[in-house]
């Protein structure tokens, strides 16, 4: 099995932009789609971004998704911080037979 | 429009057994076009995956909980289960149960339960 590996917390100021990565230890990244959550406190998760870079409906186009196949890594990139971005994000990818999250990194927007 | 409702006890004593359901309203855990999972999040932790049913009934469990894990499905109620036995203080956690996508969004949870809150606890 694999793991994914992101940053415990990052902060920055609003109106500025962040990136949280993700580090596939095994595999290669590009082999299946990578999601991102959104999750604030008491909440249950939202997707933010599906199948590496696609955003759903209702997710404003400052969430943004990559990945990177030199490094094995996805990224979420939020551009124009806001406030309300402030909350727990989660990377999540599977193979054949698992799903697996990353460990979570807490964004806080100063 | 879907919605996932999780339903069980909430305490539970050392070396019983955890029995959750999720019932599904809006979408038919028949369709075949999507797996439905458990997901738990011990307070103050990340999420963790438990495993998923197919509508065949074919299921995947997360390794290190295969041995005390079951996750069925009852489709003339159209909700699936989750039974975890053995538990141990470490087993506390909020359960979810969730959708997860086989078309379209390949592979996401794109539809969660608002979640319940089990504790283990003598």
């Amino acid at each position: 099995n694999f793991m994914l590996t992101q940053p415990h917390s990052v902060s920055e100021s609003p109106g500025k932009t962040v990136t949280i990565s993700c580090t596939r230890s095994s595999g290669i990244i590009a082999s299946n789609y990578v999601q991102w959550y959104q999750q604030r406190p008491g909440r249950a998760p939202i997707i933010v971004i599906f199948e590496d870079k696609q955003r759903p409906s209702g997710v404003p186009d400052r969430f943004s998704g990559s990945i990177d196949r030199s490094s094995n890594s996805a990224s979420l990139t939020i551009s124009g911080l806001r406030t309300e971005d402030e909350a727990d994000y989660y990377c999540q990818s599977y193979d054949a037979t698992t799903v697996v999250f990353g460990g979570g990194t807490k964004l806080t927007v100063l | 429009q879907l919605q996932l409702q999780e339903s069980g006890p909430g305490l539970l004593k050392p070396s019983e057994t955890l029995s959750l359901t999720c019932n599904v309203s809006g979408d038919s855990i028949n369709s075949g076009t999507n797996y439905w999972g458990w997901i738990r999040q011990p307070p103050g932790k990340g999420l963790e995956w438990i495993g998923s049913i197919y509508s065949t009934g074919t299921t995947f469990y997360k390794s290190s909980l295969k041995s005390r894990v079951i996750i069925s499905a009852d489709t003339s109620r159209n909700e699936f289960s989750l039974r975890l036995s053995s538990v141990t203080a470490t087993d506390t956690a909020v359960y979810y149960c969730a959708r997860r996508r086989l078309t379209s969004l390949v592979g996401a949870f794109d539809i969660w339960g608002q979640g319940t809150m089990v504790t283990v606890s003598s």
